[in-house]
Order: C-alpha cells, then structure tokens, then sequence
C-alpha cells in the first residue's frame, strides 16, 4: 500500500485557473507538509500543518493555501496560477516525536507535476 | 537501486569546533545533490544544492562539497554553535525516474 499519496501526478493548466492537489496519507501520522521543487531541482518546505498549528514559509504568496479535511489528508489549494508555480509539488507525513530533541523520519509522496501555460 | 548512508548517525561536538557531515551514494546518476536541516517537530530547510556539474556549494560557514565519482559529499560546518543542533539530511535526485533519494540523517548536538 502506498504510504502517502498523491492526485493528480500530472495538472496542465492555464494561467489565472484555480486547482487543488490532493494528498493522502495512511500512516497515521499527525504532521503533513507540502514542498515545492523548482525548476533547478532546489526542494523547498511551503507549508507544515499539524492538529496544533500551521507554519508557512513566508515566501509562500497568499494564492496558495492548504486545506485539511481530517488527519489523513493534506490539500493544497492555488488561485489565480502564474506562470512561476509550474514545479513538482511534495506531500509529506511524519510522526512528531516524543523524545525532545529527536527527529521525525519524513515520508514522501511520489510528487505532482504542474505546469501553467 | 540507488541507496544513500549517511555516517555517523549521531554526532556531539563542543562550541566553537569545525565538523565535517558525510554522505555517500550508490548510483552516480544524479541530477543533484541537497542538503537540509530537520529541526524537531518540523519540516526540512533547504541548506544548500549541489547540481550533478559542480564540485561544491557555500553559504555562510557552511560548505558541502560532491564527488560524483566516487559517490561521495560532505557538509562542512565551520565554528559551529548551539544553534546548529538538528538533524542533517542529504537528497540525491536520481535520474532514472527523477526521484529523491534520501539518507537517515545525522543528529547534531553542540554542546554548548
């Protein structure tokens, strides 16, 4: 079974459009997060979201949002897309720990591939 | 199938001393090579990338250098600080299926 997914692997779309990328994930972990990689490969965090807060990278623009149903499921919401979000777009999970100081391992959807024209 | 060991797995060092983070990798294939940073509870920061053309990368006291030959990188981190403390993970895109590969991490702890 796969650990986290996500829908749809492919989104071409045009500017100025409103989409959503959906992901799942059956681990039961209580922290998702989204990362986007540009087109130098660079793999940057946009958002993290737990029960408990959420944590956005201040250079995520406001078109962007992210949306949970329940635990299990992490979507990310863009309006009014321009030309600069075309990326491969992660979802990830991981378990918060419950020793200070440790790390949580985080696992990786298979990433969605928008592309604005 | 391209695996990435990062060593040690954990590591203490007093304030103030230079340390050197390790990464290797079997599949010399790669795109690039990324370093981050996980901070307990939280996502991963980006530190620095190193594409498959390039020999190292810096920002700030931090250097990590790739030897795509012999599958190997290093995170150099000069006159390290408390502040430092985290894990640090190395990522290699591979290109076969464009996928990134990680490695376990290695837990940094500076003693203050």
């Amino acid at each position: 079974d796969t650990a986290v997914s996500q829908t749809p692997k492919y989104l071409v779309t045009q500017m100025g459009n409103d989409k959503s990328i959906k992901c799942e994930q059956n681990l039961g972990h209580d922290t998702m997060y989204w990362y986007k990689q540009d087109s130098k490969k660079f793999l940057k965090i946009m958002f993290s979201y737990n029960n408990k807060e959420l944590i956005i990278n201040e250079t995520v623009p406001n078109r962007f949002s992210p949306k949970s149903p329940d635990k299990a499921h992490l979507n990310l919401h863009i309006n009014s897309l321009e030309l600069g979000d075309s990326a491969v777009y992660f979802c990830a999970s991981s378990q918060e720990k419950a020793l200070a100081g440790e790390s949580d391992t985080q696992y990786f959807g298979p990433g969605t591939r928008l592309t604005v024209l | 199938k391209q695996e990435v060991t990062q060593i040690p797995a954990a590591l203490s060092v007093p304030e103030g001393e230079n340390l050197v983070l390790n990464c290797s990798f079997t599949d010399s294939a790669i795109y690039n090579l990324q370093w981050f940073r996980q901070d307990p509870g939280k996502g991963l920061t980006s530190l620095l990338l190193i594409q498959s053309s390039q020999r190292e990368q810096t920002s700030g006291r931090l250097n990590a250098s790739l030897d795509k030959s012999s599958g190997r990188s290093t995170l150099y981190i000069a006159a390290s600080q408390p502040g430092d403390s985290a894990t640090y993970l190395c990522a290699v895109n591979r290109m076969r299926d464009d996928k990134i590969i990680f490695g376990k991490g290695t837990r940094l702890h500076i003693l203050p």
